[in-house]
């Protein structure tokens, strides 16, 4: 099976800065039949289920504010919070949907304030 | 408004099964593969199992297999997941979601299971 890794586990970033969050793919996600990346990002909020923010390694779910932005492929992804607000405070979580399940998430990175 | 409202969960004892709603107002649910996610307390997600449409195909972890089952209803809109010989690590918050195009694009609040004696 696949395995997901997140790293940092945690971050602090001062509002109005950048948040860089990576997560590796332990076998490549990238389909050679379509050229997509099966890649997401969530983002949990404390007490609140995960609210999907990106799929296809890039692509930004409606209503997401423009500051997320998803990069990467085959095994390597990150995501970027380019302006830091105080509510997006969270722990977010890439997961891989390549292939049959099981689909795992990664362990999750918490975004606290500086 | 797409929603998603679990219910069945609580305190159990070990060797004791459950089984857990997904009532699923709201969307065309007989279109959509359907997945079960879990969270132990303080920890992260995990994937648990999902479901085709149809209910023809179903898919486990492997931590999972063989005392879980995911099963739907299409006629009441709602999705289930039986689970036997609970254990101590059983212990998490359920959640149910939707998938769209493979991702979970929506999500209910979650049903809490507490295995413990």
């Amino acid at each position: 099976d696949i395995v997901m890794t997140q790293s940092p586990d945690s971050l602090a970033v001062s509002l109005g800065e950048r948040a860089i969050i990576n997560c590796k793919s332990s076998q490549s996600v990238l389909s050679s039949s379509n050229n997509q990346n099966y890649l997401g990002w969530y983002q949990q909020k404390p007490g609140q289920p995960p609210k999907l923010l990106i799929s296809w390694a890039s692509t930004r779910e409606s209503g997401v504010p423009d500051r997320f932005s998803g990069s990467g492929s085959g095994t390597d992804f990150t995501l970027t919070i380019s302006s830091l607000q105080a509510e997006d405070v969270a722990i977010y979580y890439c997961q891989q949907y390549y292939g049959n399940p099981p689909w795992p998430f990664g362990q999750g990175t918490k975004v606290e304030i500086k | 408004e797409v929603q998603l409202v679990e219910s069945g969960g609580g305190l159990v004892q070990p060797g004791d099964s459950l089984r857990l709603s997904c009532a699923v107002p709201g969307f065309i649910f007989s279109g959509y593969w359907m997945t079960w996610v879990r969270q132990t307390p303080g920890k992260g997600l995990e994937w648990v199992a999902n479901i085709k449409p149809d209910g023809s195909e179903t898919y486990y972890v492997d931590s999972v297999r063989g005392r879980f089952t995911i099963s739907r209803d299409n006629t009441k809109n709602s999705l289930y997941l039986e689970i036997t010989n609970l254990r101590a690590e059983d212990t998490a918050v359920y959640y149910c979601a939707r998938e769209r195009q493979r991702a979970n694009d929506y999500w209910g609040q979650g049903t809490l299971v507490t295995v413990s004696s």
